[in-house]
């Protein structure tokens, strides 16, 4: 079945530094979401990618959808200790109706 | 918009003991999904609703699992002879779907955190 995985599972950076975390799945994908999820909370939508290629900009946060539509990557800018979290990307599954499934996610630390 | 709201926060209950967790979605949404997540996981679908249908059940879930959403607002999501196992955060979503190709952005809730002991 299609699997979603993200890379890499964790990660610390000083705060000021730069991350990425990369997102793949094993089929094409129509559309791709980013959620993020702050320790203790719910998943908090980010953005919609839908076009192969697709780069989309949220103040520090840059989204960008892969060609082939099989994988996303998400860049933070300069890192503050806000953007704690875990971040998901997500996308729905392959046919059939809108059951959106979660990839592994990222959990990123930022040390102040 | 007062969001989604699921209740209970917190329940603890024995193995083999009966659950029930309640869902209110977003006023004006017409789908509904109920995910289950553990420590350090992303969201595991279950199941989802458009209106007061049920489209789809994940083949992972169990008989012990149902779900309704009768009236096409509020969902319950009942677990029957739990087991340690079924210990998880339960997140509830819903979402407005306009019949476009692409899934709709997902509002959650805070979850019910089932403990089973």
């Amino acid at each position: 079945g299609q699997q979603v995985m993200q890379i890499p599972q964790y990660q610390h950076v000083q705060e000021g530094e730069d991350f990425t975390t990369y997102c793949n799945s094993s089929t094409t994908l129509s559309n791709i979401q980013w959620y993020k999820q702050r320790p203790g909370g719910h998943p908090v939508f980010l953005i919609q990618l839908v076009k192969s290629g697709e780069v989309k900009k949220q103040k520090r946060l840059t989204f960008q959808f892969g060609e082939a539509k099989k994988n996303s990557s998400l860049h933070i800018t300069a890192t503050q200790t806000t953007d704690v979290g875990t971040y998901f990307c997500a996308g729905p599954r392959s046919g059939g109706y809108q059951k959106v499934t979660f990839g592994t996610g990222t959990k990123l630390q930022v040390i102040p | 918009d007062t969001g989604v709201s699921q209740d209970p926060r917190h329940k603890i209950t024995k193995r083999g003991q009966n659950v029930t967790f309640r869902c209110d979605p977003i006023s004006e949404h017409n789908r509904l999904y109920w995910y289950r997540q553990t420590l350090g996981q992303g969201p595991e679908f279950l199941t989802y609703f458009q209106n007061e249908a049920q489209l789809e059940k994940s083949r992972l879930l169990s008989d012990r699992f149902s779900a309704e959403r009768p009236k096409g607002s509020f969902s319950t999501l009942e677990i029957q002879r739990t087991e340690q196992g079924d210990s998880a955060m339960y997140l509830c979503a819903s979402s407005s779907w306009t019949g476009g190709r692409y899934n709709s952005p997902l509002h959650f809730g805070n979850g019910t955190r089932l403990t089973v002991t």
